[in-house]
């Protein structure tokens, strides 16, 4: 696709439900990354993938928190047992390489809004 | 550890006046700066960003920034404010460590710019 897609753009959902949110990053993009932002704060890192591999999940707030990109190219991130302080806006962003991520050039997504109940 | 602060959750200026928005960082060696900008409804995208090349960057739509060690500044400037610029303005750092080592980029906690007619 032109740019980076994310589904559902919106997620409601109960204290306790399983989540799941996808991002598709621009085509041959290699390193792929996940934020979240909360309301009011600037993104905040949880992982980013150089192909397959997690090269770093140390953003992850909690073993609740899992993301897999089992090709090296759409991603999912998993949440399990959702709380209520997961609701936030789950930013997703892409790059050609990981050393261009580390320059700025990083592509975002819109972003899944979740709301839990 | 490496971080931004940014001064000032919201900023108001009039249309045709100077826009400066504040950033400050914190790190033990320059590090790569950018400012990202987000409009309503849609994903971040990169306004400008320093990578030990030239102190002042020039970036879309007439914004600039100049980086100033001395200050461990990162301040972000336009001369003439338009009705347009209304979005939310992060300021973000990347850590270098190696050229082969790939990082994050953190966030700041952005500021809301407004313009008044």
């Amino acid at each position: 696709g032109a740019g980076v897609s994310q589904t559902p753009s919106n997620k409601v959902t109960e204290k306790g439900k399983y989540v799941e949110l996808r991002c598709d990053p621009i085509s041959g993009h290699t390193a792929l990354y996940w934020y979240r932002q909360s309301l009011g704060q600037g993104p905040e890192f949880l992982i980013y993938f150089q192909g397959t591999g997690a090269a770093d999940d140390s953003g992850l707030p909690n073993d609740r928190f899992f993301a897999v990109r089992p090709e090296g190219s759409v991603s999912t991130l998993k949440i399990q047992r959702t709380e209520r302080g997961d609701s936030a806006v789950y930013l997703c962003a892409s790059s050609l390489s990981e050393k261009l991520a580390s320059t700025g050039e990083l592509f975002f997504g819109e972003g899944s809004r979740l709301t839990v109940l | 550890a490496q971080s931004v602060t940014q001064l000032g959750s919201h900023v108001s200026v009039s249309e045709g006046a100077l826009v400066l928005l504040r950033c400050n960082y914190s790190s033990s060696v320059p590090p790569y700066l950018f400012w990202y900008v987000q409009y309503p409804n849609q994903g971040l995208q990169l306004l400008l960003k320093y990578t030990s090349a030239a102190t002042l960057v020039k970036g879309i739509n007439d914004f600039e920034a100049e980086f100033k060690k001395s200050e461990t500044s990162f301040h972000l400037t336009k001369p003439s404010a338009h009705m347009s610029d209304a979005a939310e303005y992060f300021c973000a750092v990347s850590p270098i460590f190696s050229y082969s080592s790939a990082s994050k980029i953190i966030f700041g906690s952005g500021t809301r710019l407004s313009i008044r007619p």
